[in-house]
């Protein structure tokens, strides 16, 4: 157990239809990472937050956007959704945004679009 | 080049036997272990992970143990039931440019658990 905590695990929903998938870092963790996944492709970076600011971008859609809470929790709104939107999205959390730092993933939201 | 490799793509194992799923990698950069199950027609599901700083996780029947120096790590499966016979997936995390990881995947193992 890495001490991250992603919901839901599983969601199968239709094109055009928006999602919300949940994270919980690491106790202490206040720097968050969102990443997609699908399982012929590398990981994605798609953003990154620490103590509650927008930190670094990565390859993150305009139909897609995220936040992180007071309470450090994260969300990533997944809207308009495509066939190819279908992935596996990995929370992942670190102590700090040090590059060295270990960061510790989540077990994943898989996602399905049909 | 296959940075994650699962020598094996296939295994069978007597019910109430170990089974003992293999992974090797090649780049010592990687500090983040994933082992993922996956059914037929299904979506991988999360198992068990483990980070570079530790030699052995455990989680009821599963145990990964990881070994640095050979850059090697094994799931094992005591005791295996019939319901593990899936195709079993080692993904390996990293650190690249800036915050940027790859997470690198294996081909997978089917597992067979015969009753």
């Amino acid at each position: 157990d890495s001490g991250v905590t992603q919901t839901p695990k599983h969601l199968i929903t239709a094109t055009g239809q928006r999602v919300t998938l949940r994270c919980s870092p690491r106790s202490g963790d206040l720097s968050v990472y969102w990443y997609q996944q699908s399982l012929d492709q590398g990981l994605q970076f798609l953003i990154q937050y620490y103590n509650g600011e927008e930190r670094a971008k990565g390859n993150i859609l305009e139909r897609f956007s995220a936040q992180q809470f007071p309470d450090l929790h994260s969300e990533l709104n997944l809207s308009s959704l495509e066939l190819g939107d279908s992935a596996l999205y990995f929370c992942a959390s670190s102590v700090d945004t040090a590059a060295g730092n270990t960061i510790y993933f989540g077990e994943g939201s898989w996602l399905t679009v049909v | 080049d296959q940075q994650v490799k699962q020598n094996s793509p296939s295994l069978s194992v007597q019910e109430g036997r170990i089974s003992i799923l293999n992974c090797d990698y090649t780049n010592s950069m990687f500090d983040y272990f994933l082992w993922y199950k996956k059914y037929p027609a299904e979506g991988p599901t999360f198992l068990i992970s483990i980070s570079s700083i530790k030699d052995k996780n455990e989680d009821g029947r599963f145990t990964v143990f990881l070994n640095k120096s050979a850059k090697h790590l094994s799931l094992h499966i005591v005791p295996s039931q019939p319901g593990d016979s899936a195709v079993y997936f080692c993904a390996a995390a990293g650190v690249g440019a800036g915050n940027n990881r790859k997470l690198i995947w294996g081909l997978g193992t089917s597992l067979a658990v015969n009753p």
